[in-house]
């Protein structure tokens, strides 16, 4: 158990919906990062979240956006979904602002879109 | 321009044999290198890492990483496979302390 909590585990919608995906970090973490894994994209950095500000941003789409609140729980909004965002997301958190450190990932959250 | 490379996407190995996964990377200087496991239906959990000092570096469950230099790679290592290594490996490296860059992948299957 890495102590990153995502929910839910699994989601089924269909296109042109809108899904929130949250994600509990460890306790003591100050950064969220979120990351898409699927079969052709593989891993790909979407955003990062710093102590509740956003500290770098990696290829995520225009429908998606992202929160820190201040309890540092975060939250990923994905919107009018396509076909094509059906993929795992995973949310990991870190002590620091940088990579220097162990990131920390959740068990992900399988989107599917019909 | 900038990757890192696991050229081999899928692995077999039976149980009791050796191991080597490859990784190699492009980037000017010497990154921060990872190597992170995903097993069936979880997250990634940190093998081992490398930042500077012995090139050969020491993980969890087993497993080692030599840094060469010269060959731009971060092989990972393990003497004797158990079937509950079967899964998925990514090389991670980061080229600067804002980015993180995983590789593609390698699938571990491994025979009884």
């Amino acid at each position: 158990d890495s102590g990153v909590t995502q929910t839910p585990k699994h989601l089924i919608t269909a296109t042109g919906q809108r899904v929130t995906l949250r994600c509990s970090p460890r306790s003591g973490d100050l950064s969220v990062y979120w990351y898409q894994q699927s079969l052709d994209q593989g891993l790909q950095f979407l955003i990062q979240y710093y102590n509740g500000e956003e500290r770098a941003k990696g290829n995520i789409l225009e429908r998606f956006s992202a929160q820190q609140f201040p309890d540092l729980h975060s939250e990923l909004n994905l919107s009018s979904l396509e076909l094509g965002d059906s993929a795992l997301y995973f949310c990991a958190s870190s002590v620091g602002p940088d990579y220097t450190g162990e990131l920390f990932f959740g068990e992900g959250s399988r989107l599917t879109v019909l | 321009a900038q990757s890192v490379t696991q050229p081999d996407i899928h692995i077999t190995v039976s149980e009791g044999a050796s191991l080597e996964l490859r990784c190699n990377y492009s980037y000017g200087a010497t990154p921060y290198l990872f190597w992170y496991v995903q097993s069936p239906g979880q997250g990634l959990q940190l093998l081992l890492k490398y930042f500077s000092g012995d090139t050969l570096v020491q993980g969890i469950k087993g497993f080692e990483a030599e840094f060469k230099r010269s060959q731009s790679s971060f092989n990972l290592r393990k003497p004797s496979v158990h079937w509950g290594d079967a899964a998925e490996y990514f090389c991670a490296v980061v080229p600067d302390t804002d980015k993180l860059i995983f590789g593609t992948g390698t699938r571990l299957q491994v025979f009884p």
